[in-house]
């Protein structure tokens, strides 16, 4: 089967650091992403992995292990807008996605 | 930019009707997608195309089928509208390289079946 788990939710506080852990069990393996979604918007996408290590893009960053089946989005100086839903999804010959996690920013 | 566009935000039908939702992508992807979203369930796949004439079943076909008669667009059809298909539709398209091609939402069509 195809498992891709993340937490439901997070909170933290503007200017803070959050992580964001996806573990993945899927039956192949072409890319790791993260997407932003607003509350009633489409998904964005943010960040793309495929090989081991960290990607950094200004304030985000993604790292992957493929041998531990493990992701997380890093966010730093946390602003009032990064308040969204943060999927992390697994493509194999199609995109797979986790259930998202709702991340709140409090001031 | 890719755009990709879905023709309604918001969609009202009863029990029983044949529900069309178009899509249409203007940057010449090869592969599309149509999602449907739910709370807490995420993001679940009915059908994907890499192709004109082309169409996959994805993890949830069951209630749907699709057309792509052209590479630029893709409709979902529900045969006959069901409540238990009141959802978010979201539909994508992405390259056909697997090298970082992330997709492309649209903006969603919220449906609701009466």
């Amino acid at each position: 089967g195809q498992n891709i788990d993340q937490p439901t939710e997070m909170t933290a506080t503007e200017g803070a650091i959050v992580q964001i852990n996806c573990t993945y069990q899927t039956s192949g393996f072409n890319g790791l992403f993260w997407y932003q979604q607003h509350a009633g918007e489409a998904p964005t996408f943010l960040s793309y992995n495929v090989l081991d290590g960290l990607e950094e893009k200004g304030r985000f960053s993604s790292f992957l292990s493929r041998s531990k089946g493990y992701s997380y989005l890093l966010l730093k100086e946390l602003q009032m807008k990064d308040s969204a839903s943060y999927l992390c999804a697994v493509r194999d010959n199609d995109m797979r996605f986790g259930a998202g996690t709702r991340l709140t920013v409090k001031p | 930019d890719v755009k990709v566009t879905q023709s309604s935000r918001y969609l009202v039908k009863r029990t029983g009707e044949k529900v069309f939702l178009e899509c249409v992508q203007d940057m010449d992807h090869e592969n599309m997608f149509w999602y449907r979203q739910d709370p807490g369930l995420g993001l679940r796949l009915i059908y994907f195309s890499y192709d004109v004439k082309m169409k996959e079943k994805g993890d949830i076909p069951e209630g749907y089928s699709v057309s792509r008669e052209k590479k630029e667009r893709f409709s979902l059809i529900l045969e006959s509208a069901s409540t238990n298909q009141t959802s978010m539709y979201l539909c994508a398209s992405s390259t056909g390289t697997t090298s970082g091609g992330g997709y492309t939402f649209g903006s969603g069509t919220r449906l609701t079946v009466v």
